[in-house]
Order: C-alpha cells, then sequence, then structure tokens
C-alpha cells in the first residue's frame, strides 16, 4: 500500500496570510491526525478525523482548523498567520481493529511564516 | 493529565554496543505506550507499542522495549546498536479522548548517535 502523502512538502507564506495543507491516509485508514512540530513545542496534537467528523481537538487556537472528506483525505487550514506557526506539520493515519492506535505518518510540510 | 518524559537530550553509543533510550509516563489509567523514530527530514515511524499483555514488547529493526508498572516506565532497547540507527526517538502515550486513536502525547524526544 501507499504511504501518507502530504502536500505540499514545503510551503512559504507572509503573516496574515492563510494556508491549507492536505493529507491522504493509507488506503483503507479512516483515521487521521495532525500534528504540529517545532524545536521549543516539541510534537504537538492539532486534532483527529474519523469519518468525516473531527473526534478530538488539542489545545490550539481557532484559527487552526480541519475537515475530512468521504474519502478519508484531510485538510488542516491556518488562517492569519504568524510567525510562531512556522513548524512541521505532520498528518497521521490509522486503521482499526488489531492494528488500532499505531499511526502511520507522512513527510510533513514545511511551513514558513515571514 | 497523560504526559511522556524522556530524560535525556541525547545518547551516544558505539556501534555493537546495546543502547537504551529512556522513557516515564504518567497517565490516568492504563497506559498505552508508544515509539516513534524520526530521521532527517522525514516524517516518525512507529517502532512499538504496548496496549496490554507481556512487558517485554519487539518491534521493527530488533529493538524492543520493556513496560514496567511499578517504575512507570518504557524504556527502549537494542542489544546491538547500529551507525544507521542515529536518529530522534520519541516515546509517546495515548490522551484522554475515549474511543480515539489519535492524539498522541510526545516526549521531547531523544537524540541517539552511534559511532563507529
Amino acid at each position: 500500500k501507499a504511504g501518507v502523502t502530504q502536500t505540499p512538502r514545503y510551503l512559504i507564506k507572509t503573516r496574515g496570510q492563510q494556508v491549507t495543507l492536505s493529507c491522504s491516509p493509507i488506503s483503507g485508514h479512516r483515521s487521521v491526525s495532525w500534528y504540529q512540530q517545532t524545536p521549543g513545542q516539541g510534537l504537538q496534537f492539532l486534532f483527529e478525523y474519523f469519518s468525516e467528523t473531527q473526534r478530538n481537538k488539542g489545545n490550539f487556537p481557532g484559527r487552526f482548523s480541519g475537515r475530512q472528506f468521504s474519502n478519508s483525505r484531510s485538510e488542516m487550514n491556518v488562517s492569519t498567520l504568524e510567525l510562531g506557526d512556522s513548524a512541521l506539520y505532520l498528518c497521521a493515519s490509522s486503521d482499526t481493529g488489531a492494528f488500532a492506535y499505531e499511526q502511520y505518518f507522512g513527510p510533513g510540510t514545511r511551513l514558513t511564516v515571514t | 493529565a497523560q504526559s511522556v518524559a524522556q530524560p535525556e537530550d541525547q545518547v551516544n553509543v558505539a556501534e555493537g554496543n546495546p543502547l537504551t533510550v529512556k522513557c516515564t509516563y504518567s497517565v490516568s489509567g492504563n497506559p498505552y505506550l508508544f515509539w516513534y523514530v524520526q530521521y532527517p527530514n522525514r516524517g516518525l515511524q512507529f517502532l512499538l507499542k504496548y496496549i496490554t499483555g507481556d512487558n517485554l514488547v519487539k518491534g521493527s529493526y530488533g529493538f524492543e522495549a520493556e513496560f514496567n508498572k511499578s517504575q512507570t516506565s518504557f524504556h527502549l532497547k537494542k542489544p546491538s546498536a547500529l551507525v544507521s540507527d542515529s536518529a530522534l526517538y520519541f516515546c509517546a502515550v495515548r490522551g484522554l479522548y475515549g474511543g480515539s486513536q489519535g492524539n498522541l502525547i510526545f516526549g521531547k524526544g531523544t537524540k541517539l548517535s552511534v559511532k563507529p
């Protein structure tokens, strides 16, 4: 099976702009989670989607939002970008049943806000 | 609140020697524990998990981890280190959201350096 794919891989935006990142999970995986990775804060959970519904949300401001489509692909959006939003954004998908909780990560989208 | 701690920012090991990367956890209820590895400019790769059962968990690439409830630890081990094991290692615990498969809570990471 193909792995988790994320597009774009690199992105440069200006403060105040908005950005949309895309994630395609492993075929058959219905759970998609998003994480932010920064040198200072490490890896932090943003939100999780399952069957087009947001199941959980981390402690991030409302500028961070996401959605999931019927084919399980997911997007996350960050509005009114701030310098501190510069980070590696990782998407992960997981299966159900015996392989539940094993998350498979994509290569990430490196966002730079100037 | 769920949390994990990785007390060492960096671990240095000679190739062929055993390695240990330490992790301690604090959870409400039964812990769901994980180890992931991250190579430069790559996403995280799943190594192994402890949900229930045997305290010694075997994973990918010859890694194993020992769950110790009394010491609230989940140390990652490998009998013989390879230079190619050099990477950033993360311990994680499942967050407290019912029914959720995501929302991992990660430690700060430990950089493993294996020298020839």
